[in-house]
């Protein structure tokens, strides 16, 4: 079957320090990856995006590369803010048929001052 | 431009009692989702509409949990009765079509959803 695997929470790191959130896939065919974002009180928002290997997705600092060799997804930021405090969601879409998002547990940030 | 929008973002209620959450899409967006949430996991999808035909409801209870999504607009997901275990957030999305040819994808825009607790 279709899963994520994130790596559990919370993280909690200092201002300017640097973040990577683990994430792994198991997937049937090729799928497009995704990292969602949730801010307190707010729905998810699409972060960034990679729809084939090797592809580089970049959004607000953040980055994600698309590795099939290890079907991961890690989520980086050089050096995070206050404002990056948040639960972070990978999650997969399978190419075929209509589109269905199967997400990760989601990671807590917790960025400290 | 407006977001997803739900209510009520909290509710509150006894088990056995019946409940109801809606949400209106973006405006123009042509299909819906409805996700749950429970504590510390990813949303699950319950069922997705096209319009306002649900074209995957795979994953909806549907011995207490039905929906509907008149005119292809709104949407409303009904829990009767109401169990301990649908203490959850329920979330509510849109996206301009869901067809998901090779590495296409409509963006689901996501509502802040309803949180509800069962006591």
């Amino acid at each position: 079957g279709n899963s994520v695997t994130q790596m559990e929470g919370p993280v909690t790191l200092s201002e300017e320090a640097f973040l990577t959130i683990n994430c792994t896939y198991t997937a049937t065919g090729y799928p497009s990856l995704f990292w969602y974002v949730q801010y307190p009180g707010e729905g998810l928002q699409l972060l960034l995006k990679a729809t084939k290997a090797d592809d580089k997705g970049s959004n607000k600092g953040f980055e994600a590369t698309y590795r099939k060799e290890t079907t991961s997804f890690h989520l980086e930021k050089g050096s995070v803010q206050v404002s990056d405090s948040a639960v972070y969601f990978c999650a997969l879409k399978v190419n075929t048929g209509f589109q269905k998002l199967v997400f990760g547990t989601g990671t807590r940030l917790l960025v400290s001052p | 431009e407006a977001g997803v929008v739900q209510s009520p973002r909290y509710k509150i209620i006894e088990k056995k009692q019946p409940v109801a959450f809606w949400c209106n899409p973006i405006s123009g967006h042509n299909t819906l989702y409805w996700y749950l949430q429970n504590l510390g996991q990813g949303p699950e999808l319950l069922i997705r509409y096209e319009n306002e035909e649900a074209v995957d409801d795979s994953q909806l209870p549907k011995d207490r949990f039905s929906a509907e999504r008149l005119k292809g607009v709104d949407s409303t997901l009904k829990i009767q009765p109401a169990e301990l275990g649908d203490s959850a957030v329920y979330l509510c999305a849109s996206s301009l079509g869901s067809l998901a040819g090779g590495g296409s994808y409509n963006e689901q825009f996501f509502g802040p959803g309803t949180r509800l607790t069962v006591l």
